[in-house]
């Protein structure tokens, strides 16, 4: 398989502060990136995704951040809530099969 | 709407039988179904892609023939898991995809299987 990560980094913020979660992807030739949520026991819930001619994309309290030239993504998440705990995946998509190849994930800690 | 449903959620089964998960797109067809294991505070990895009336192509490692894909419908995709061994417990995921050349994907929500 490919991007299984061994450990999981974890981030801990206090309730109402932002978040921002980090993601290096591995192909220069991905075209599509998504953030995911999966909270414990559960299967990934979409949250946001980009296409790789924008570098910012926003929705409802989340924002993507694309840098093409580091392959670097981030998703920011403004007023972090205690809801918001759980573990943060970036994919990235690219090539003819449509597969999407998943990062190592983050778990964030919202702290009441 | 782009429900995805899986069958068991929890499983348990003994050393050496087999056990099949199904994986329902409920609202839509899918022509094309993705199967993913993940363990312990582990990613996603893929283990196959699931075209309907084909063959699935499976992942560098991926053993087919312990993994069987059967996707005989545009709703309905099966993993069986034969021979199973306490390795093979994992949380099992699918994923669906409605439209020919996206990237988008409904995922369902696991099934737990444990292999004693």
């Amino acid at each position: 398989g490919e991007s299984v990560g061994l450990h999981l980094p974890t981030l801990s913020v206090q309730e109402g502060d932002n978040s921002i979660i980090n993601c290096a992807y591995s192909n220069s030739a991905s075209d599509y990136f998504i953030w995911y949520k999966q909270e414990s026991g559960k299967g990934p819930q979409f949250i946001i995704d980009i296409r790789s001619n924008m570098d910012k994309r926003q929705g409802q309290r989340v924002t993507v951040l694309l840098n093409k030239t580091v392959k670097h993504l981030s998703l920011q998440i403004a007023a972090t809530q205690p809801g918001d705990s759980a573990v943060y995946f970036c994919a990235e998509g690219g090539g003819a099969t449509n597969k999407l190849i998943f990062g190592t994930g983050t778990l964030l800690a919202v702290q009441p | 709407g782009a429900v995805v449903s899986q069958h068991p959620s929890r499983v348990i089964c003994k050393s050496g039988t087999s056990v099949k998960i199904e994986c329902r797109s409920l609202d839509f067809q899918a022509t094309t179904m993705f199967w993913y294991r993940q363990f312990p505070k582990q990613s996603l990895m893929l283990m196959a892609t699931s075209n309907e009336g084909s063959k699935a192509t499976y992942e560098q490692g991926v053993e087919k023939d312990k993994f069987l894909i059967n996707h005989a419908s545009l709703t309905l995709s099966t993993l069986t898991v034969t021979s199973a061994h306490p390795e093979d417990s994992s949380f099992y995921i699918c994923s669906a995809r409605a439209v020919v050349g996206t990237y988008e994907q409904y995922f369902g929500p696991g099934t737990r299987l444990t292999v004693t």
